[in-house]
C-alpha cells in the first residue's frame, strides 16, 4: 500500500520568514495530494490540494509543488504569521482500488513573533 | 467543509462496551469515509462508503463496522472497546468515491475509553 513520509517533524520560524514542509510517497498511482492544517483540539482543515496533472499550485501565501518523477511534494508558506502555528499533515490518495487518504506523520510548525 | 456534522462530539466509555458514532456528509456528497486519529499521529483510514456500499477498508479489526444509509449519512460502530481505541474519530465527506475528489473532515468525535 501507499506510504507517506513527512519531514521535518517540528519546524520553528520567525514571523515573516518562509516555511517548507516536504513529503514523499511510494505509490506511483497516487494522483491527489492534499495538505491539512490541524490546530490543537480541532479537526484537520484542508488548506490546499494538488492533482497529479499539475506541478504547482498557489493560494495567496501558500503554495504546493509536486514532482511526480521523484514522488515528492512540498508545502511552502511565505510571510508566516503566528496564526500559522499548527500541525500540518500531507496526504496522498491513489487512483487504484485503494482510494483512501494516506497521511504523513505531521509537522508541528511554530511561528515565533 | 463546515457541512460535515458528527455526533457525539465527546464521549467516555468503559472497556468492553460498544460505541456508535454518527456522521452527516455535506449536502450533495455521496461518499463518506471514517478515520481514526490517535494523539500525536496522522489520521488512519478505517472505512469508505459510497452509495451505501463499502468501497474500502483499512487495517482495523472486525470490532469496527460501519454502514451508510439511503440519505448518505453513516454510522461507525466499535464493539468490545479497548483502551487503545481512545482517539479522535473523523468522518470525511466527498462528492463521490473518485480518487481526485476533495475530501472534507467533520469536527470529529473524541472517544475516551477508561
Amino acid at each position: 500500500g501507499e506510504n507517506v513520509e513527512q519531514h521535518p517533524s517540528t519546524l520553528s520560524v520567525q514571523e515573516g520568514d518562509s516555511a517548507v514542509i516536504k513529503c514523499t510517497y511510494s505509490d506511483s498511482a497516487s494522483n491527489y495530494f492534499p495538505w491539512y492544517k490541524q490546530e490543537l483540539g480541532k479537526r484537520p482543515q484542508l488548506i490546499i490540494d494538488i492533482r497529479s496533472n499539475v506541478g504547482e499550485k498557489k493560494d495567496q501565501r501558500i503554495a504546493v509543488t509536486l514532482n511526480k518523477t521523484a514522488k515528492h511534494f512540498s508545502l511552502h508558506i511565505t510571510e508566516t504569521q503566528p496564526e500559522d502555528s499548527a500541525v500540518y499533515f500531507c496526504a496522498a490518495r491513489s487512483s487504484g482500488s485503494a482510494r483512501q487518504l494516506t497521511f504523513g506523520s505531521g509537522t508541528q510548525l511554530t511561528v515565533l513573533p | 467543509d463546515a457541512g460535515v456534522t458528527q455526533s457525539p462530539t465527546h464521549l467516555i466509555k468503559t472497556r468492553g462496551q460498544h460505541v456508535t458514532l454518527r456522521c452527516s456528509p455535506i449536502s450533495g456528497h455521496k461518499s463518506v469515509s471514517w478515520y481514526q486519529q490517535v494523539l500525536g499521529q496522522g489520521p488512519q483510514f478505517i472505512f469508505q462508503y459510497y452509495e451505501k456500499e463499502e468501497r474500502g477498508r483499512g487495517n482495523f479489526p472486525d470490532r469496527f463496522s460501519a454502514r451508510q444509509f439511503p440519505n448518505y449519512s453513516s454510522e461507525l460502530n466499535v464493539n468490545a472497546l479497548l483502551l487503545g481505541d481512545s482517539a479522535l474519530y473523523l468522518c470525511a465527506s466527498s462528492l463521490s468515491a473518485g480518487s481526485g475528489n476533495t475530501i472534507y473532515f467533520g469536527e470529529g468525535s473524541w472517544l475516551t475509553v477508561v
